[in-house]
């Protein structure tokens, strides 16, 4: 069965950094593409980060680029994701997500449950 | 404003059948980048519902299909159930922007 929990999120004032992570479970973590998706509560998906299944391949959404970093760890089943000079709007619950193939630019068939992120004074 | 287009919602009956589309444009779905659809249901992480336009993921329902055309998309749900209500997102790939991108949710209603 494949598992993904997520965990790091938290309150954190503006301007901070937070580390979020993934542990995956239950597949061959290093034959898949994995993901960073965001929903504000209420809201819709936004994608915010993608990465290959060896890491020679990243993206970013043009709201994060620049301040968040997507990385993972193949020997730990791991997946991160840096996110520095956070503000406001970055308040989300933060879902981790397994992708269809190796490529990042595909969907994806399992999602953890997500861990909240609070951007705020 | 999403890059893929969606109504925001649709209702039916149960019983019924409902088709959900989802626009886009020479950039994504026009390029010929594959469409996934998922269902949030209220508290929950998406689930996938079809992937590559038209293909059920095991232990998804025949129930949803998908269909294609040009720069859009379509999902169907027949024979709706009550616990068809939620939200319900296409995804797909842009190449100008580099980025997955997601329609804005359509939520359905089964009345």
């Amino acid at each position: 069965e494949v598992q993904l929990v997520e965990s790091g999120g938290g309150l954190v004032q503006p301007g901070r950094s937070l580390r979020l992570s993934c542990a995956a479970s239950g597949f061959t973590f290093d034959d898949y593409a994995m993901h960073w998706v965001r929903q504000v509560p209420g809201k819709g998906l936004e994608w915010v980060s993608g990465i290959s299944w060896n890491s020679g391949s990243m993206g970013y959404a043009e709201s994060v680029r620049g301040r968040f970093f997507i990385s993972r760890d193949n020997a730990k089943n791991s997946l991160h994701l840096e996110m520095d000079s956070l503000r406001a709007e970055d308040t989300a619950f933060y879902y981790c997500a397994k992708g269809l193939s190796r490529s990042h630019f595909y969907g994806s068939d399992y999602w953890g449950q997500g861990t909240l992120v609070t951007v705020s004074s | 404003q999403s890059v893929l287009t969606q109504p925001p919602s649709v209702s039916g009956a149960p019983g019924q059948r409902v088709t959900i589309s989802c626009t886009g444009s020479s950039s994504n779905i026009g390029a010929g980048f594959d469409v996934h659809w998922y269902q949030q249901l209220p508290g929950s992480a998406p689930r996938l519902l079809v992937y590559g336009n038209t293909n059920r993921p095991s232990g998804v329902p025949d129930r949803f299909s998908g269909s294609e055309s040009g720069t859009s998309t379509s999902l169907a749900i027949t024979g709706l159930q009550a616990e068809d209500e939620a939200n319900y997102y296409c995804q797909s790939y842009d190449s100008s922007l580099s980025v997955w991108v997601f329609g804005g949710g359509t939520q359905l209603t089964v009345l």
